[in-house]
């Protein structure tokens, strides 16, 4: 199993362009978490999707951020427009029954 | 909200002595507690979970105990070794899936 995969792994942009990260999940987990982490604040949930359907998301900061799960193995977490402070390590996780299992992350740098 | 307490913040131990990492939780309705590793780069890796029904899990030189009436877990890494080394972070949650994280304990195994 190739675990939860995540892409790209490092993203450096401008402040006001979109970001897009994306996330495939374990093969027959049917939950997918989009987490951010920061030194600041540690690891935060943003978004939590059970059957390609988000469940909670009152963790997304503002309406610049925005989740969509199209299908089972697949999803993508935007943020338009971006700036300095979305800074951060962006993880995905999936689960299957009780476990979460992480991606590798994403390292986003806004300028 | 749940909120879950980390300590310490830094551990530093020489090679095959014990660490412990200890944490509170405040909502007592909390019945899942894993323990998750992370190493530069990379993400958090679940290394050993426990549930409200059980008071202490081992696994090889891991060991959780959880005292539900203090409302306070810990994490028992015995004989440790350099590849120890790491952010550890404790997490709480009292639902089937939102976890609450601990701020981390940076492990240091000095050889």
């Amino acid at each position: 199993d190739a675990g939860v995969i995540q892409s790209p792994r490092h993203e450096v942009t401008e402040m006001g362009q979109e970001v897009t990260l994306r996330c495939k999940p374990i093969s027959g987990h049917n939950s997918l978490f989009w987490y951010r982490q920061t030194m600041m604040r540690g690891l935060e949930l943003l978004i939590y999707f059970n059957n390609n359907v988000p469940i909670d998301d009152s963790g997304m900061p503002e309406d610049r951020f925005s989740a969509k799960m199209p299908n089972a193995s697949f999803s993508t977490l935007k943020i338009q427009p971006s700036e300095p402070r979305d800074s951060a390590v962006y993880f995905c996780a999936s689960r299957g029954s009780y476990e979460q299992y992480f991606g590798p992350g994403t390292r986003l740098t806004v300028t | 909200g749940e909120n879950v307490e980390q300590h310490p913040s830094t551990l530093s131990v020489q090679e095959g002595d014990s660490a412990v990492i200890k944490c509170t939780y405040s909502d007592s309705a909390s019945n899942y507690f894993p323990w998750y590793k992370q190493e530069l780069g990379k993400g958090p890796q679940l290394i050993i979970d426990i549930r409200s029904n059980v008071g202490e899990k081992k696994d090889q030189r891991i060991a959780v105990t959880l005292n539900k009436t203090a409302k306070h877990f810990s994490l028992h890494i015995t004989e440790t070794q350099p590849e120890d080394s790491a952010v550890y972070f404790c997490a709480a949650s009292d639902n089937d899936y939102k976890l609450s994280f601990g701020a981390g304990t940076t492990v240091t195994v000095r050889a």
